[in-house]
């Protein structure tokens, strides 16, 4: 099992559709990253929230809304998506968040996206 | 250019065998770490192995090793004693150091990934 929880593990919906994906950790992390993985292919980072503040957003579409409501939980909203946006969505968390830290991303199992 | 470069698509190994997972880099930051991960068919990212740019050893967890050099930018994996649920996709990835100011936020950069099969 994993320590960073994602839910839900599978989600189709259409393109008109609003939904959110939600992450959750208790490690005391304060660094959360949201990524996109196609099949075969590495994670692409998509946002990043140190202590709770977006600090990196990877010119990613406005159709994805993050959101951190407090040190534990993180969402990714979505809205108007895309077929092309059907992926694996892998939510990750790190004690800390700047320089070379060994601190390792901790990943959860990811939500599998099927935009119709 | 790539700052992450895994040069085999897939690998093949026996049970109970070793197997060197390939792993080079580049990066002109002095500081900067460098992590392994397992991606089962479940799409699970497990962490399993880290080693930083001063480390003077190569970083040992288990049947994993990490076969850090440094002079050739290279970190291969090791996994000794391969058992079938070593089968999955591996990602060698690195993080640099904090440039001035401290914008890193930890960005890991991932190599395209090696997938292992495990034959009995």
């Amino acid at each position: 099992d994993t320590e960073v929880t994602q839910t839900p593990k599978h989600l189709v919906m259409g393109m008109t559709n609003k939904k959110s994906l939600k992450c959750e950790q208790h490690m005391g992390h304060r660094a959360m990253y949201w990524y996109k993985q196609k099949a075969k292919k590495p994670p692409e980072l998509m946002f990043v929230y140190s202590y709770e503040k977006l600090s990196i957003n990877e010119s990613v579409p406005s159709r994805f809304s993050p959101e951190c409501p407090n040190s534990s939980l993180l969402n990714l909203h979505l809205h108007a998506l895309q077929p092309e946006d059907s992926a694996l969505y892998l939510c990750a968390s790190s004690q800390g968040s700047g320089g070379a830290s060994n601190q390792p991303q901790h990943f959860g199992d990811g939500t599998r996206l099927s935009i119709l | 250019a790539q700052k992450i470069t895994q040069t085999q698509p897939g690998m093949f190994v026996q049970e109970k065998e070793a197997v060197t997972l390939d792993c080079t880099y580049d990066t002109s930051d002095p500081s900067y770490g460098l992590f392994w991960y397992k991606q089962p068919s479940s799409g699970e990212m497990i962490f399993l192995i880290y080693q930083g740019s001063y480390d003077q050893q190569n970083a040992t967890e288990g049947r994993y090793s990490l076969n850090f050099q440094k002079a050739r930018k290279s970190a291969n994996l090791v996994i000794s004693a391969s058992q079938l649920g070593d089968s999955a996709m591996y990602f060698c990835a690195m993080r640099e150091g904090s440039r001035a100011g401290g914008t890193s936020y930890g960005k890991l950069t991932f190599g395209q990934g090696t997938i292992l099969t495990v034959h009995p």
